[in-house]
């Protein structure tokens, strides 16, 4: 059974502060890498789809790095603000389907 | 364009029943799969149904069944209930098959089971 990690599993920033965390996944038979974000109460909202090794997207604030050869994406958030408070979720392709890290639970505080 | 829609939004059950969850995609996908989460579980992937076809299946028991129609909608359901069975239902759709590869997944708001 393939395994999706994401650390930390909680994170507590004030506003303005600019905070990352981390994915790590199977490096074989690599296809894609998809980043979420889930704000409570709402549906899950894709931000990202990673393809290629060193791959690095960005959405305004908030970045996303990629290396397939050691298996690990990052996702990075500049100058934090209250409304980025959600899980953040990673998501690997193994066969057809996703397979998705329990997520990171970011909390900002004004 | 309206997006992923399910019902109902929240149903409460009792051990032994069995319940139906409706996922409407967006107009134009065709394929739709269903996740289940728990407390301290990450999304977890139950089947995925494109062209009215069941394309992939996860880890899950028997149980657990959906079908899609011709108009893309799908139903999943779960027959004789299990407390641990209590979980947020979400379904996704993308335009095109396969667990989302370089494709976008759009997910619908959940329904959230109870079992008692």
């Amino acid at each position: 059974i393939l395994n999706v990690e994401q650390s930390p599993q909680s994170l507590h920033v004030q506003e303005g502060d600019s905070t990352n965390f981390t994915c790590s996944f199977p490096s074989s038979n690599f296809y894609a890498l998809h980043w979420y974000r889930w704000e409570t109460a709402k549906s899950p909202e894709a931000l990202f789809v990673m393809t290629l090794n060193g791959d690095e997207k960005k959405k305004g604030r908030i970045s996303a790095t990629l290396n397939t050869k050691e298996g690990y994406s990052y996702l990075y958030i500049k100058g934090s603000q209250p409304e980025d408070s959600a899980t953040y979720l990673c998501a690997f392709i193994d066969t057809d389907k996703l397979i998705f890290g329990t997520g990171t639970r970011l909390q900002v505080f004004p | 364009k309206a997006g992923v829609t399910q019902t109902p939004r929240y149903l409460i059950k009792t051990r032994g029943q069995q319940v139906t969850l409706s996922c409407s995609p967006i107009s134009g996908h065709r394929s739709v799969s269903w996740y289940q989460q728990t407390p301290g579980q990450g999304l977890q992937f139950l089947f995925e149904y494109f062209s009215e076809t069941q394309r992939n299946k996860g880890n899950f028991p028997g149980r657990f069944s959906g079908r899609q129609f011709s108009n893309s909608r799908s139903e999943m359901n779960v027959s004789t209930l299990e407390l641990g069975d209590s979980a947020l239902y979400l379904c996704a759709s993308q335009f095109g098959r396969g667990g989302g590869r370089t494709d976008t997944q759009y997910f619908g708001p959940g329904t959230r089971l109870t079992v008692l």
